[in-house]
């Protein structure tokens, strides 16, 4: 089943403790990105990657890094979380390249909460 | 003012109505328009995409598009109580190889 995989789906964790949200797709998709949702904002991109080794900021990147080292995953990094990271957090990845062009599948979501 | 914006709701239809759900854009290079519906608890999938002026229909949904004045609309005909739902409008940015969503409008189909 093509599906976008994400680890914990729940995590409730404390100000400052590292932590990795993992994203996995088994569709080859080239392009993956971490989208963040909250009430009142919509769906904002944090980090989006067109290929292997090749990342780029979204629009809210701050606080977060990620990782492109096999086509298929893409982990979302909180080295120090603080309390306005709680969220929920969505993984996509896209066929194409140009997303303006295609369909997104979603991950099925990570609720965060920073203590 | 917000790159995508949409009504947040509640838009309450009863049963067999017509659904109309609007979204408005800021940036006029956009080119491609997207709607996403969001059940409660789960994650976006695509149901219409359109990019050119006018109306595309897909089943009971009808997208349509408006360059001129910055409008997008997502109609659903014979609204079924399964269809309440988030609908999430997105936009490509013209420079860009983004999408930006609006927040959403919850439809609440009432049986």
């Amino acid at each position: 089943e093509a599906q976008v995989t994400q680890n914990p789906r729940y995590l409730i964790t404390v100000t400052g403790k590292k932590l990795t949200v993992t994203c996995s797709q088994n569709m080859n998709h080239e392009y993956m990105s971490w989208y963040r949702q909250d009430p009142g904002l919509g769906l904002r991109q944090i980090y989006y990657s067109m290929n292997v080794e090749v990342t780029d900021k979204g629009d809210v990147p701050e606080g977060y890094k990620v990782s492109r080292k096999e086509k298929r995953n893409f982990p979302l990094i909180l080295e120090s979380p603080s309390p306005n990271q709680t969220s929920l957090y969505f993984c996509a990845s896209s066929l194409r390249l140009a997303v303006n062009t295609g369909e997104l599948f979603f991950g099925e979501g990570s609720r965060l909460t920073v203590l | 003012q917000k790159e995508v914006e949409q009504n947040s709701g509640p838009l309450s239809v009863p049963e067999g109505a017509i659904a109309s759900l609007n979204c408005t854009y800021s940036d006029r290079g956009s080119q491609s328009f997207f709607w996403y519906r969001q059940y409660s608890g789960k994650s976006p999938e695509l149901i219409m995409s359109i990019y050119s002026n006018g109306d595309k229909e897909d089943g009971r949904f009808t997208a349509q598009l408006n360059k001129a004045s910055q409008y997008v609309s997502l109609l659903i005909r014979d609204s079924q109580p399964s269809d309440s739902a988030t609908y999430l409008c997105a936009a490509s940015l013209g420079a860009t190889n983004k999408l930006i969503f609006g927040t959403g409008t919850l439809l609440a189909v009432q049986p």
